[in-house]
């Protein structure tokens, strides 16, 4: 079945570390997508990609970084410089040459910082 | 002036009544629009999108598109206890980016 798979689900890091957030999608989708989730709150969009080898900042990329090194493939570094950065990460891609193309979500990965 | 507006709520609204959700967007130049449908603690589930004026049906869902005035509406019809969620609207726009509102929390009350 296509979709997009998101690992860890839960992660718990050091003050100071740096982690990695997988996503992989087997949709062959263009355009991929990370956001942000605080408790109560809306998604915030960190980083994004309409293409292999090319991402565009957000809203709220500082202290984050990605890549896009294969079309199905889109991770995301959350630096010690991300101050707090307990929260739940989504990511999600789109067909992009179509207006009709339709945005999934990964089932998320709960980031707590101890 | 916020990309993606949405009235927080909570909104409450009695089982089987209709329940109105609105969203309004900055960027006249954004494509397509989505609702997405989210309880607590889970991934977003798409329940509709829509990318040309006018009324887009599906069950009992009703998606509303005026571009003109920059706003985007969802209809509940027949709401049940089980559409309490929080509804999220989202805009893709140039750049194929994708922004979302605050969301607003439905509560249906038997």
């Amino acid at each position: 079945d296509g979709g997009i798979t998101q690992s860890p689900k839960y992660l718990f890091r050091k003050e100071g570390q740096n982690v990695t957030l997988s996503c992989e999608q087997n949709l062959n989708h263009d355009a991929m997508y990370w956001y942000r989730q605080d408790p109560g709150q809306g998604l915030r969009l960190i980083y994004y990609s309409q293409i292999v080898n090319d991402f565009q900042k957000g809203d709220i990329a500082e202290g984050y970084s990605v890549s896009r090194e294969k079309k199905e493939s889109f991770p995301l570094t959350v630096t010690s410089a991300q101050k707090n950065p307990t929260a739940f990460y989504l990511c999600a891609s789109i067909q992009g040459q179509t207006l009709t193309g339709e945005l999934f979500f990964g089932e998320g990965s709960r980031l707590t910082v101890l | 002036q916020k990309e993606v507006e949405q009235n927080s709520g909570p909104l409450s609204v009695p089982e089987g009544a209709i329940a109105s959700l609105n969203c309004t967007y900055s960027d006249r130049g954004s494509q397509s629009f989505f609702w997405y449908r989210q309880y607590s603690g889970k991934s977003p589930e798409l329940i509709m999108f829509i990318y040309s004026n006018g009324d887009k049906e599906d069950g009992r869902f009703t998606a509303q598109l005026n571009k003109a005035s920059q706003y985007v509406s969802l209809l509940i019809r027949d709401s049940q206890p089980s559409d309490s969620a929080t509804y999220l609207c989202a805009v893709r726009g140039g750049y194929q980016k994708v922004t979302f509102g605050t969301g607003t929390k439905l509560q249906v009350i038997p």
